[in-house]
């Protein structure tokens, strides 16, 4: 079967940094990508990790270790309409995606 | 142009009812999918065809029967519907999995 777990929940100031991290257990990894969805709206793409390493796109970074089954995604300076939840998911067999069950970023003034 | 579009948005309608909801994309991927969005946000992966055929099935009650003409629309039909399906069902589509673009949504409630 296949599982994600990341944290239901995070909070963090306006203009800091915040990590999300998210773990996950299948058989047939491709990869691991990170999604947004605001309330009321459609998950929105983030990123994608074939590989192991840092994926850098302007405020936001996600990483993979697959030898760990483990990735985050990195916020940085964070602003207010960056509250939303966050998704990441696995690319298995036959191009199945796999979302975990998101975390909600709360962003304080 | 929207990339992927669902109709309608909204849908509420009584139990036992037959529906169906439409999802187009205009992006030229191979693989559409359909999720249902719970009241607790999980996004739970139903159906996903490639190229017309399909490939994933998870264990969906059979009363959901997609049907995708052709590979830009991938259609969602529900029969005798039940309160527990009231949820929001979007459909996606993707260039081989590492990205998916999803529709808008419907907001489907059964009363």
């Amino acid at each position: 079967g296949q599982s994600l777990e990341q944290p239901s929940e995070v909070t963090a100031v306006e203009g800091a940094i915040v990590q999300i991290n998210c773990t996950y257990q299948t058989s047939g990894f491709y990869g691991l990508s990170w999604y947004q969805q605001h309330d009321g709206g459609a998950p929105t793409f983030l990123s994608y990790n074939a590989l192991d390493g840092l994926e850098e796109t302007g405020r936001f970074s996600s990483f993979l270790s697959r030898s760990d089954s483990y990735g985050y995604l990195l916020l940085q300076e964070l602003q207010m309409k960056d509250s939303a939840s966050y998704f990441c998911a696995v690319l298995g067999r036959d191009d199945k995606i796999i979302f975990g069950k998101g975390t909600r970023l709360h962003i304080l003034p | 142009d929207t990339a992927v579009s669902q109709t309608p948005k909204y849908l509420v309608t009584q139990m036992g009812n037959d529906k169906s909801i439409k999802c187009e994309q205009n992006l030229g991927h191979d693989t559409m999918y359909w999720y249902k969005q719970d009241s607790k946000k999980f996004l739970k992966i139903m159906f996903s065809y490639n190229n017309k055929e399909l490939i994933i099935n998870e264990t969906v009650p059979n009363r959901f029967s997609p049907k995708s003409p052709d590979k830009a629309h991938l259609n969602l039909h529900i029969n005798s519907l039940e309160l527990g399906d009231s949820a929001v069902y979007f459909c996606a589509s993707s260039p081989r999995g590492r990205e998916a673009f999803f529709g808008q949504g419907t907001r489907l409630t059964v009363v």
